[in-house]
């Protein structure tokens, strides 16, 4: 057990649709990094936070994607206006200054 | 930004054979991590190798750095069927960041 959580384990929604995910990182990590993964794939680089400040970016990342870390701890990640193509599923990972990243479950994204 | 390109895709294998997977990078890393996925699970952590021409071993894991540092190896001796998943080499973005760019992973299977 890494100790990330992330919430919920699954969702499916109807394309059109927006969807939010949780996630709660290792208590003492204050970098946090979501991902996409998609199958045959590796995990694909959406943002990242150090404490409450978003980072980065990635470019693939279009304006219907948002991401927050309010308090420097949980973070939400938002897609709105889901698309078939979103579907995959999405990875929270933590660290602290040492840079291993500790990944959590995920959460699976079906849009039909 | 930096790509890295690992080969072979999947790899059969009898269980107690050997396994090799590499990791090639367009441009010099600064770090290079290794990470294993098992089948529905979530990327692990395993290692990060820094220095050039560095080895390093984990049991009967043997991981190499170039002495470029654009190359990066991982060796399975006598493989178990414990060992299968998918292996992912993951190095700097690059342009400043460091944040991990995953490569798409090698998948093994042990035949037992």
């Amino acid at each position: 057990d890494t100790g990330v959580s992330q919430n919920p384990r699954h969702k499916i929604t109807k394309r059109g649709q927006n969807v939010t995910f949780r996630c709660d990182p290792i208590s003492e990590h204050n970098r946090l990094y979501w991902y996409r993964q998609t199958l045959g794939q590796g995990p694909e680089f959406l943002t990242y936070f150090q404490n409450e400040a978003q980072l980065e970016k990635s470019r693939l990342l279009s304006d219907r994607f948002s991401a927050e870390r309010p308090k420097g701890s949980f973070s939400t990640l938002e897609i709105q206006r889901t698309e078939q193509g979103d579907s995959a599923m999405y990875l929270c990972a933590s660290s602290s200054a040492t840079d291993t990243q500790y990944f959590g479950p995920g959460t699976r994204l079906t849009v039909l | 930004g930096q790509q890295v390109m690992q080969i072979p895709q999947y790899q059969h294998v009898q269980e107690g054979e050997d396994f090799t997977t590499y990791c090639n990078s367009s441009t010099t890393l600064s770090n290079i991590q290794w990470y294993k996925q098992r089948p529905g699970g979530h990327p692990v952590f395993l290692i990060q190798l820094v220095k050039s021409g560095e080895v390093k071993k984990q049991k009967r894991l043997t991981f190499q750095f170039g002495e470029a540092k654009k190359n990066s190896s991982l060796h399975i001796t006598a493989t178990q069927t414990t060992d299968v998943g998918t292996y992912f080499c993951a190095g700097p973005r690059g342009g400043g960041s460091y944040i991990p760019t995953f490569g798409r992973g090698t998948s093994l299977i042990v035949h037992p």
